[in-house]
């Protein structure tokens, strides 16, 4: 299994960005999924999740700006980051749950990361 | 929301000694679902333990995971130069999903 997240870069405060993480090497479909973002220096914050039913969660501290979303056809995992801050400068993961029947899972693998950085 | 208090912020060990990290929740964790990472610089957080104590595929046996309710602890019997890092617990339990702040592990 490999995931490979690209879309990131330098973006100014309140400006968009959409994030991409590519599957492989499993059933994309039948796996939930994460992102999970660092900030230079610092821990790991979970930023979103989706199910294989395409329901969504999000921490408060995102809600209502990023958005997740998957596309199976494309074995593809999505995060648009709307109204960005200086405090979403981050390097974003994307993970998969590690198992895929029902129930809560700890997160593998995970991909590499792609840098976002807010500034001006 | 579940927070994760890791202990100490920095371990400072020489290879061959015993590491002894802490993960304490503000909660009892559902079913014992907190996870071990490892992380070195540059590279993406690789999972050691799951369950609290079930190691992962490939993971060296002198890492060891216990701990249930609300305190968790990994343990490294004795430290190889490659297990110097910063190791992150994770409840996965109930959402949202919490990391801990981590311990960093470094050479004394």
């Amino acid at each position: 299994a490999q995931l490979v997240e690209s879309g990131g870069g330098l973006v100014q405060p309140g400006g968009s960005l959409r994030l991409s993480c590519a599957a492989s090497g499993f059933t994309f479909s039948s796996y939930d999924m994460h992102w999970v973002r660092q900030a230079t220096g610092k821990g790991l914050e979970w930023v979103s999740g989706i199910d294989t039913a395409g329901h969504t969660y999000y921490p408060g501290s995102v809600k209502g700006r990023f958005t997740i979303s998957r596309e199976n056809a494309k074995n593809s995992l999505y995060l648009q980051m709307n109204s960005l801050r200086a405090e979403d400068t981050a390097v974003y993961y994307c993970a998969r749950e590690a198992i895929a029947v029902g129930g809560t899972y700890w997160f593998d693998p995970w991909g590499q990361g792609t840098l976002v950085t807010v500034s001006s | 929301e579940i927070v994760l208090t890791q202990s100490p912020g920095t371990l400072s060990l020489s290879p061959g000694e015993r590491a002894t990290l802490s993960c304490r929740a503000s909660q009892s964790v559902s079913r014992s679902s907190l996870a071990w990472y490892q992380q070195k610089p540059g590279q993406a957080p690789r999972l050691l333990i799951y369950g609290a104590s079930s190691r992962a595929t490939g993971i060296p046996d002198r890492f060891s995971g216990s701990g249930s309710g609300t305190d968790f602890t990994l343990t490294i019997s004795r430290l190889e130069p490659e297990d110097f890092a910063v190791y992150y617990c994770q409840q996965y339990g109930s959402s949202p999903r919490t990391f801990g702040q981590g311990t960093k592990v470094e050479i004394k």
